[in-house]
């Protein structure tokens, strides 16, 4: 079984520029994540998906941040603009029951 | 509220046993448990989901103490592969997908 994919997983960019980030998670998982993981710290969640609805976005910072799940598969995450403190992984997630898997994240750094 | 990891960093020898704990100031109703090497993403090792319940894989196990809102990670006779940092997750009532994830505790196993 595939596991759920990410890209870029790489990316440097300027601040005050924009960046977006894909999600495309494990087949017939209807729960979806995006976290951010600061270097040194857990996972915090950004924003999950049930299907192509929001479930919960209370800690998504929406003046700069946005995500959609259009047909409830994949996903992607924007940042726009950027600021430096936004320089951390995120992680994608997805779940049906009895576990959340995490894919292998985007290292996203602000400059 | 997140949930408080202890020890923070554990060193072990090949073979020896360690313990996690993840404590948490507010009811737990889902605890999971994860490993995370240096530069990858978190891996899935459990769920517990009832309070009492306790889980085993190998030679890892944990409990859930729904009482003390604490849960505990057991590794016995470690291996060189269990080095990592170890994070709990701990789910919110109404909504056990959303992880809140503790600080997390450094694992170093030594030949």
């Amino acid at each position: 079984e595939a596991g759920v994919a990410q890209s870029p997983r790489y990316k440097i960019i300027e601040k005050r520029q924009s960046v977006a980030f894909w999600c495309n998670p494990i087949s017939g998982h209807a729960t979806l994540y995006w976290y951010q993981q600061i270097l040194g710290q857990g996972p915090k969640l950004l924003i999950q998906f049930q299907n192509n609805g929001v479930v919960d976005d209370s800690q998504l910072p929406k003046d700069r941040f946005s995500a959609e799940r259009l047909k409830g598969v994949d996903s992607t995450l924007k940042i726009q603009p950027a600021k430096l403190e936004d320089s951390a992984v995120y992680l994608c997630a997805s779940s049906l029951v009895g576990g959340t898997y995490f894919g292998p994240g985007t290292r996203l750094t602000v400059l | 509220q997140q949930p408080v990891q202890s020890p923070q960093a554990v060193i072990l020898r090949e073979g020896e046993d360690a313990v996690i704990n993840c404590s948490s100031s507010k009811a737990l109703y889902s605890v999971h448990w994860y490993r995370q090497k240096h530069g990858e993403a978190p891996v899935f090792l459990m769920i517990l989901l009832k309070g009492g319940e306790q889980k085993g894989h190998e030679k890892i196990s944990a409990s859930f103490n729904e009482k003390k809102q604490q849960s505990s990670l057991y590794l016995t006779a470690s291996q060189l592969s269990y080095s990592g940092t170890y994070f709990c997750g701990t789910g919110t009532e109404g909504n056990t997908g959303k992880l809140i994830f503790g600080q997390g505790t450094t694992l170093q196993v030594k030949p």
